[in-house]
């Protein structure tokens, strides 16, 4: 069975700061990876999906990098804003499970003016 | 282009009621999925549609929650009778077969 894992689970940085969010999973034979943006209250915005034959996708200030074979992403976000005050979470897409998408818990992050 | 509609936002009942939450995809998709979503945790897939049919229910617990997607377009889920540990945020989604999955805002469920 799939366990996406998160670190770390929260996250305070100030204003301007690069920061990198860290994913993994247990099984390397997913189809692909998703990285989305919750506000509280409020449902699941997607950020970047990256399909298994792709090392990265940017999108803006935002870039995914995966390492199937390590079974690792990273979400890069360069010169954070509050407005980027937010729950990252990553999901997978295993190959052999049909389309659900397997979920970590998420990582807080609050970025400081 | 609209995206997928929910409602109602928020619910509160008490436990052994019954509940039932409605969702709109987004025109032309043809997959759509209920997840649950509890505090401090991520989603987790209840069920999950292709046109009127079941793909995946495996995680629904079908003694007290059911759910129907008639003539392939809008859905419900409904719990009954909830329980205290049915308090979650529902989220519903839509994609085209195998691809990208768009989430509505959510209900959030309070039993008491």
């Amino acid at each position: 069975k799939q366990e996406v894992t998160q670190i770390p689970a929260a996250l305070s940085v100030p204003e301007g700061e690069n920061l990198v969010l860290n994913c993994s999973f247990t099984d390397s034979a997913i189809y692909n990876l998703q990285w989305f943006r919750q506000d509280p209250g409020k449902g699941l915005t997607s950020l970047l999906l990256i399909q298994s034959s792709q090392r990265e996708q940017t999108s803006g200030r935002l870039n995914a990098s995966l390492d199937k074979s390590s079974g690792r992403s990273t979400l890069y976000i360069a010169a954070s804003q509050p407005g980027d005050s937010a729950t990252y979470l990553c999901a997978v897409r295993d190959s052999n499970s049909g389309y659900a998408l397997n979920f970590g818990k998420g990582t807080s992050l609050l970025v400081t003016p | 282009e609209a995206g997928v509609a929910q409602s109602p936002r928020y619910k509160i009942i008490e436990k052994r009621q019954s509940v039932a939450f409605w969702c709109n995809p987004i025109s032309g998709h043809a997959t759509l999925y209920w997840y649950q979503q509890i505090l401090g945790q991520g989603p987790k897939l209840l069920i999950q549609f292709q046109n009127n049919g079941v793909v995946d229910d495996s995680q629904l617990p079908k003694d007290r929650f059911s759910a129907e997607r008639l003539k392939g377009v809008d859905s419900t889920l409904k719990i009954q009778p909830a329980k205290l540990e049915d308090s979650a945020v529902y989220l519903c989604a839509s994609s085209l077969i195998g691809n990208e999955q768009f989430f509505g805002p959510g209900t959030r469920l309070t039993v008491l």
